[in-house]
Parts: structure tokens; C-alpha cells; sequence
């Protein structure tokens, strides 16, 4: 059965301080990973996509990595509007609809 | 705007009541979805339509049933609403079934008293 598990649940850190979050996955065949960004109140905000082992995506503080087991999310010198859940979801080669973990809670306080 | 526009925001209704929400894209994707999170945040899928064609329908109670009279639009019915229906439901659209990123509304939080 398809899986996805992210580390940890929540993560606090002082503005600046940067970390990295982690979505470990088994996949029938992966098609695709992506992460997620959800402010309190709102819809999933998409994020990166990954669709094999070695590739990397960046977008402003953010880096996405890509190993055949593992995803992680790199934050650099966060702010405190980096505040947010993040969310790590799969598709297998069979195109269902995305799986996805339980997230992480990213408080940055300044 | 709004890609994906989901009504109602909120929802509180009692038990045994029927409710719908609706949701429209104009992204002009050809993929649907309905989303259920939980009060721990999680987010599992429970209908997906690919041009008005039903493809996903997981295990999800008989009282739930989706429509799509177009490919722009899906709507959720619920029936005989329960307790344990209280959740966030997310609607989602993607280009297309293979692995297009999901873009979603911004739920409709449903309460059952």
C-alpha cells in the first residue's frame, strides 16, 4: 500500500534558522512527489514537484531534494511568514489521485 | 479570480439533514477531485472525475455521492448527514489524471450537531 510519512509533526525555529523537513514515501512506481504549502483556514498552495531521484527544485528560502526513498524541504534563514503546514504527497505510475502525509507545522518566530 | 471556488465556506447542519457543496474551476483542467481532512489535518482522497467520467471512489459511505455536469463543475451531496461527517472538505482540479499538480479550493467546513 502506498505510504507517506513526514518528520517531524511540528518544528519551531528562530527567524533565520534554517532546517529541513522530511517525507520518507513507499510507491507502487512513483510518478511524481509534491509538496505543499497550507496557511490556517486555506486549500493546499502547491509548491514543487520531483519526478525522479536526484532532482531538486528551488523557490525562494525553499529547496526540494529528491532521493529514491525520501523527499526533504530545505528552509534557509526562515521568516516568520514561513509559518504554515507543510504537506508531502505521491502519485504512483497508475495516475491515481495524490497521497499524502500527515504534514508538518513550521512556527518561525522572529 | 479564484481558480478553484468551492461554496458554502461554512456549513453547520444537524443530523439526518441532506447538504451539498459545489465547486467550479476555471483552469480549464480536465481533472476533478474531493478531498476529506480531518480535524488531525489529514487529507485523503475520496472521488476523482477525469471529463465528467468518475475514476477514483474510494471507500466512502453510499450517503456521499458526487456529480459533474461538466467538466468545470463538481458537486458533493450528502445524505442522512452524521457526527463523524464533520470535516474540511477540499475540492481540487489537475490538468490531467497523470500527475499534473492538484490545485485546490479553499474547503468548505462542514459541523454536524
Amino acid at each position: 500500500e502506498d505510504q507517506v510519512t513526514q518528520s517531524p509533526e511540528a518544528l519551531r525555529l528562530q527567524e533565520g534558522e534554517s532546517s529541513s523537513l522530511n517525507c520518507s514515501y513507499t510507491v507502487s512506481g512513483l510518478r511524481g512527489l509534491f509538496w505543499y504549502r497550507q496557511d490556517p483556514g486555506k486549500g493546499p498552495e502547491f509548491l514543487f514537484t520531483l519526478y525522479s531521484a536526484g532532482e531538486e527544485k528551488e523557490k525562494e528560502r525553499l529547496k526540494a531534494t529528491l532521493t529514491k526513498k525520501e523527499s526533504f524541504l530545505h528552509i534557509t534563514a526562515p521568516k516568520p511568514e514561513d509559518s504554515a503546514t507543510y504537506l508531502c504527497a505521491v502519485i504512483n505510475q497508475a495516475g491515481t489521485a495524490l497521497i499524502f502525509g500527515k504534514g508538518t507545522t513550521l512556527s518561525v518566530s522572529s | 479570480d479564484t481558480a478553484v471556488s468551492q461554496t458554502p465556506k461554512y456549513l453547520v447542519t444537524q443530523m439526518g439533514n441532506d447538504k451539498s457543496i459545489k465547486c467550479e474551476q476555471n483552469l480549464g483542467h480536465d481533472t476533478m477531485y474531493w478531498y476529506k481532512q480531518d480535524s488531525k489535518k489529514f487529507l485523503k482522497i475520496m472521488f476523482s472525475y477525469n471529463n465528467k467520467e468518475l475514476i477514483i471512489n474510494e471507500t466512502v459511505p453510499n450517503r456521499f455521492s458526487p456529480k459533474s455536469p461538466d467538466k468545470a463543475h463538481l458537486n458533493l451531496h450528502i445524505n442522512s448527514l452524521e457526527l463523524g461527517d464533520s470535516a474540511v472538505y477540499f475540492c481540487a482540479s489537475s490538468r490531467d489524471r497523470g500527475g499534473s499538480p492538484l490545485h485546490f479550493g479553499n474547503g468548505t467546513r462542514l459541523t454536524v450537531t
